[in-house]
């Protein structure tokens, strides 16, 4: 069965430091997302891509991140000048048809900011 | 009120029973709902979306109410393996925003199945 693939599981960084998670998408997926759950609470929207462009984003989204398609299998999320409270799971999706067929996500990075 | 809530359980059933599950969302425009499985720190997978009509998959069962704005979910003859957090997903397209989609997660219902 196709997958989502994310690396890396885990991830340590110090507190002002730059991360990039990388994705690689199911191959004939279109939509792309990224999501991120801090431990024990909801998962949450980051932002979504679609045609090599961002289609939507959440108020988590700020400047601090970005998302890139460099090309045409990995999705990155640059977390600049990471935070402690950007210490989450984060998952990136991938769809053929968000609206009947939902998303499949990746295994998730784990991000620990110290 | 949340825009998708959920009561978070624990709900400690034993093997074979039945138990439902409800989610209610607040906002009418809501278009597509789902119900994924979450195992503990691992990704979420979808489990089934939810038509109007409602639908079956083997022991489980969706059903969507417009005019009171729930979902719920049935689970049948409970399997230890059944055992994981239940996520109500719930997504909005807003066509005057330009195709504005906006997904929204519950927190989740913890299901504990017990020998």
């Amino acid at each position: 069965e196709p997958e989502v693939t994310q690396t890396p599981s885990h991830q340590v960084t110090q507190m002002g430091q730059e991360v990039i998670l990388r994705c690689v998408p199911i191959s004939n997926h279109l939509y792309f997302y990224w999501y991120r759950q801090i431990l024990g609470q909801k998962v949450e929207f980051l932002v979504s891509f679609y045609n090599n462009e961002i289609s939507e984003k959440s108020e988590i989204f700020d400047d601090q991140f970005s998302v890139e398609r460099p090309d045409g299998s990995n999705f990155t999320l640059k977390i600049r000048s990471t935070k402690l409270e950007d210490s989450a799971m984060y998952f990136c999706a991938s769809s053929e048809s968000p609206e009947t067929r939902g998303y499949t996500f990746g295994s998730g990075t784990r991000l620990t900011v110290v | 009120r949340k825009e998708v809530e959920q009561d978070p359980g624990p709900f400690n059933v034993p093997e074979g029973a039945t138990v439902a599950f409800n989610c209610t969302y607040s906002n009418s425009a809501s278009q597509s709902f789902f119900w994924y499985r979450q195992d503990c720190r691992k990704e979420p997978k979808l489990l089934m979306s939810v038509y109007s009509s409602g639908n079956e998959d083997g022991r489980f069962t969706a059903q969507l109410n417009r005019a009171s704005q729930y979902i719920s979910l049935l689970i049948r003859d409970s399997k230890l393996s059944d055992s994981a957090t239940y996520l109500c997903v719930v997504r909005i397209r807003l066509l005057s925003s330009g195709g504005y989609q906006k997904v929204t997660f519950g927190i989740g219902t913890k299901l504990q199945v017990i020998p």
